[in-house]
């Protein structure tokens, strides 16, 4: 079974722009959520999706917003990039949101980097 | 409140010795404590996890944890330590009656010298 996919591996933009990030979840996964890493602020949750609708969303600024698709695919966007948008962006899924003993899987990230 | 605290942001073994990678947690609820670990450039990769069953958990890799709550403790250990094993390893917490928002450590890179 495949894994978690996210696309593109690396990003460059540039402060002002905005930027869409891509995840396909593993093929029977229907909850998918989104984490930002950073050096200084370690790994925070950013939101999770389940069928098409967002459960859970983190403390991040209305810059930061996502959405599912009907084949479980999430986006998500950032508008306006600072530079402290720089990070690892993070997607994992699992089959069933808020069930602690279902294992989240991780896909291998997005870099973004804002010049 | 929720809280991770992973007690040392770097670990340094030799190969073939024993590694001990410390987590105390604080939650108000019944928690679930999970053990990641991270090799560069690539995503996480669950070792193991506690969801209130056994209190000692067995992961991959030789890996396990005991959950310890007169402690707040989860730490994790594996008796003998390999060269594959350096990375970077994330103690994370979910506590049940909350809203199953992950909670991070802020990570322990484990560093393994031949």
């Amino acid at each position: 079974k495949a894994g978690v996919t996210q696309t593109p591996r690396y990003l460059i933009k540039t402060r002002g722009q905005q930027v869409t990030l891509s995840c396909s979840p593993i093929s029977g996964h229907r909850s998918v959520s989104w984490y930002q890493q950073t050096p200084g602020q370690g790994l925070q949750f950013l939101f999770e999706y389940f069928s098409e609708t967002q459960r859970n969303k983190g403390n991040f600024p209305g810059r930061f917003s996502g959405r599912q698709f009907s084949n479980s695919r999430s986006e998500m966007n950032v508008s306006t990039l600072e530079l402290g948008d720089s990070a690892l962006y993070l997607c994992a899924s699992t089959t069933t949101p808020g069930v602690v003993t279902d294992t989240q899987y991780f896909g291998p990230g997005t870099r973004l980097t804002v010049l | 409140a929720q809280s991770v605290t992973q007690l040392d942001s770097h670990v340094s073994v030799s190969e073939g010795t024993p590694v001990l990678l410390r987590c105390n947690y604080s939650s108000s609820y019944s928690p679930s404590l999970f053990w990641y670990v991270q090799h560069p450039n690539k995503g996480l990769q669950l070792l193991l996890k506690y969801t209130s069953a056994a209190t000692l958990v067995k992961g991959i890799n030789g890996f396990e944890a005991e959950f310890k709550k007169s402690e707040t403790s989860f730490h994790l250990t594996k008796p003998s330590a390999h060269m594959s094993d350096a990375a970077e390893y994330f103690c994370v917490l979910f506590a049940s009656g909350g809203s199953y928002i992950p909670t991070f450590g802020r990570g322990t890179s484990l560093i393994v010298h031949p």
